[in-house]
């Protein structure tokens, strides 16, 4: 089956930790996601690419970083920079860009201790 | 830049009556609306999208949404709902610049009651 996969579903970190949230998709889409959600706040974009070996900020990427070096792979790093890590984490692809249907991940659920 | 108000952020509905979900929008131009719905712990799956042509859209799993201009809506409608439609709803609004992102609603959670 085509989809979206993340992992884990739940991870805990320590502050002071950098951890990375997996996302991976056999749709052969092109663009990729993450967005961070938080209870009565919507989806926030951190990060988008949308060819291999290219990202983009979007508008909290500030204490995350990503990597594209294979198309169906674009994981996520929460750096100890990020002050409040503690979200669920989405991720998404589509065919090309914005306008296109987004399909999304399960989710990560990040809690900082 | 664009942006979308979800004015409702929890609404509750007897199963087998009417629902309808309010958007607003902002944006000068053509705005590409979109919906989608997120059943809890879950990703988000589009229900139905706008870009042009007939107003009234027709989605997945019985619902639909009518753009209307002069009101900057975009409202989401099912004649009858179903328990399994508990869950939340995000509008969200595009534009064909380039890289522009979308603009997410801040969601608005429907609950069924029996």
């Amino acid at each position: 089956d085509g989809g979206i996969t993340q992992s884990p579903k739940y991870l805990f970190r320590k502050e002071g930790q950098n951890v990375t949230l997996s996302c991976e998709q056999n749709l052969n889409h092109d663009a990729m996601y993450w967005y961070r959600q938080d209870p009565g706040q919507g989806l926030r974009l951190i990060y988008y690419s949308q060819i291999v070996n290219d990202f983009q900020k979007g508008d909290i990427a500030e204490g995350y970083s990503v990597s594209r070096e294979k198309k169906e792979s674009f994981p996520l790093t929460v750096t100890s920079a990020q002050k409040n890590p503690t979200a669920f984490y989405l991720c998404a692809s589509s065919l090309q860009g914005f306008l296109d249907e987004q399909f999304f991940g399960p989710g990560t659920r990040l809690t900082v201790l | 830049a664009q942006s979308v108000t979800q004015p409702d952020i929890h609404i509750t509905v007897s199963e087998g009556a009417s629902l309808e979900l309010r958007c607003n929008y902002s944006y000068g131009a053509t705005p590409y609306l979109f919906w989608y719905v997120q059943s809890p712990g879950q990703g988000l799956q589009l229900l139905l999208k706008y870009f042009s042509g007939d107003t009234l859209v027709q989605g997945i799993k019985g619902f639909e949404a009518e753009f209307k201009r002069s009101q900057s809506s975009f409202n989401l409608r099912k004649p009858s709902v179903h328990w399994s439609d508990a869950a939340e709803y995000f509008c969200a609004v595009g534009t064909n610049q380039a890289g522009t992102a979308l603009i997410f609603g801040k969601g608005t959670t429907l609950s069924v009651s029996s």
